[in-house]
């Protein structure tokens, strides 16, 4: 059962357009979400959060949208760089006592490619 | 170096064979993190250390696999009877307790491949 899911294994974008990655999630526990980015032969790095009780947030060029009702997630980078171009993962926790856990539920991915 | 450190990068085995993978977190990192990463899947939840002792270790698969952190520092991930769907790569990772940005530093991974 695959409780985070992420629909699109890949994208393609043009050099200073917007890149949306989309993520839904099924577990009504996750309240705490976030976006790891992964370049070949390197573990992932954290990309940007959003807690439950938000809706937005930002962080330069990129944007994290929430939408509790609908269990839906994305990501959106703009404009698009090609060192943009990556592996995007979708991840989601139950917080525990006030603090992020770190047992993370990671969806499958999706790659990005930013084209010149 | 300063972040977190993997060994080996890659192992290959035969299957019946046991392995040891290594890792050294971030220093003065509490928590420490085992997932492993199947082919075209995203990273899947192993064991959680706190300190020395692990937490919860409900993402273990089954009782061939084994971790500890004797010291609170650096862990290793023991897997007896290796068979072939044990091959991926197994990813270590450490946060600072009670950072609640869900922020974990991964290290580059060590590759199983179980022939």
């Amino acid at each position: 059962d695959q409780q985070v899911k992420q629909n699109s294994p890949s994208l393609s974008v043009q050099e200073g357009r917007i890149s949306i990655l989309n993520c839904d999630y099924t577990n009504s526990m996750f309240d705490y979400f976030l976006w790891y980015k992964k370049y070949p032969a390197e573990g992932p790095t954290f990309l940007i959060s959003i807690s439950s009780i938000k809706d937005k947030n930002e962080d330069g060029r990129f944007t994290v949208f929430l939408n509790k009702s609908a269990k839906h997630l994305s990501l959106h980078i703009v404009p698009s760089q090609p060192g943009d171009s990556a592996v995007y993962f979708c991840a989601a926790s139950a917080l525990r006592g006030g603090t992020s856990y770190g047992k993370l539920t990671f969806g499958q991915g999706t790659i990005l490619t930013v084209h010149p | 170096g300063a972040g977190v450190s993997q060994t080996p990068s890659n192992k290959v085995t035969e299957k019946g064979k046991y392995v040891e993978l290594r890792c050294d977190p971030i220093s003065g990192h509490t928590a420490l993190y085992w997932y492993r990463q199947s082919l075209g899947q995203g990273p899947e939840f192993l064991i959680y250390f706190q300190g020395t002792g692990a937490a919860d270790d409900s993402g273990l698969p089954n009782d061939r696999f084994f971790a500890v952190r004797p010291e609170g520092s650096v862990s290793t991930l023991k897997i007896q009877r290796t068979e072939r769907g044990d091959s991926a790569v197994y990813l270590c990772a450490s946060s600072l307790l009670g950072v609640n940005t869900g922020e974990l530093f991964f290290g580059e991974g060590s590759r199983l491949t179980v022939l």
